[in-house]
């Protein structure tokens, strides 16, 4: 069964520190993985898309990391920002074929950004 | 243009009531996507639509009807819906159907906050 696991649950951080947010995936074969940022009662917003070949993917303060033989990718925040307190979600895609649909969330780690 | 638009905003009905939500984006984009969200829940997919056909339904209750009207709009008519259909109900569109591999982001909306009462 394909499943995306986040760690941790939730998470709380002073404001200019840095954080690491974890996800593991069992989906295959795999097409490719992505970050959303979620705040409350909005849609997703996607901060990086990263397919097989790709190991590290940055924007702006956000650095994705994905290694594909371990089926692991991290989302590396740097210097947060109280804007930065969100839902961050990790969203894989498998490569099921023509005509299929395959897009596995998990569940989101909550980041709390504290003054 | 590059964002997904959904009115409106907030929603609250009736069970009796029938109503629509509104999906709207300009980017080209040949799929759009109904997710319905509970809190503190990842995004569950309902409906896709590719080239304006439907293409899936994830076994979503007939209350729930989708509309793809043309490539820009998608609607969802609700009728006799229960309590426990309140949720947050997202849009979303990619440049390309979800088939194959490929990396065909998807683009959120807003979403639009429904209270069945």
């Amino acid at each position: 069964k394909n499943q995306v696991e986040q760690s941790p649950q939730s998470l709380i951080i002073l404001e200019g520190k840095n954080c690491t947010l974890q996800c593991n995936y069992t989906v295959s074969p795999f097409s490719n993985l992505r970050w959303y940022k979620q705040d409350t009662g909005r849609g997703p917003v996607s901060l990086t898309i990263m397919t097989f070949s790709e190991n590290t993917k940055s924007n702006g303060r956000y650095t994705a990391t994905l290694d594909a033989d371990t089926k692991q990718s991290s989302l590396h925040i740097t210097a947060s920002q109280l804007s930065d307190s969100a839902s961050y979600i990790c969203v894989v895609s498998g490569d099921s074929g023509a005509g299929s649909y395959q897009l596995t969330f998990g569940k989101g780690t909550k980041l709390s950004v504290i003054p | 243009d590059t964002e997904v638009t959904q009115t409106p905003k907030h929603l609250v009905m009736g069970m009796t009531n029938k109503k629509s939500l509104k999906c709207e984006q300009h980017m080209g984009h040949r799929a759009m996507y109904w997710y319905k969200q509970k809190a503190k829940k990842p995004p569950e997919l309902m409906f896709v639509y590719s080239y304006e056909k439907l293409s899936i339904n994830e076994s979503v209750p007939s209350r729930f009807s989708p509309e793809c009207p043309n490539s820009s709009l998608l609607n969802l008519h609700l009728h006799a819906l229960q309590p426990e259909d309140s949720a947050l109900y997202l849009c979303a569109s990619s440049r390309t159907p979800p088939r194959g591999g490929g990396a065909s982001e998807q683009f959120f909306g807003p979403g639009t906050r429904l209270t069945v009462l």
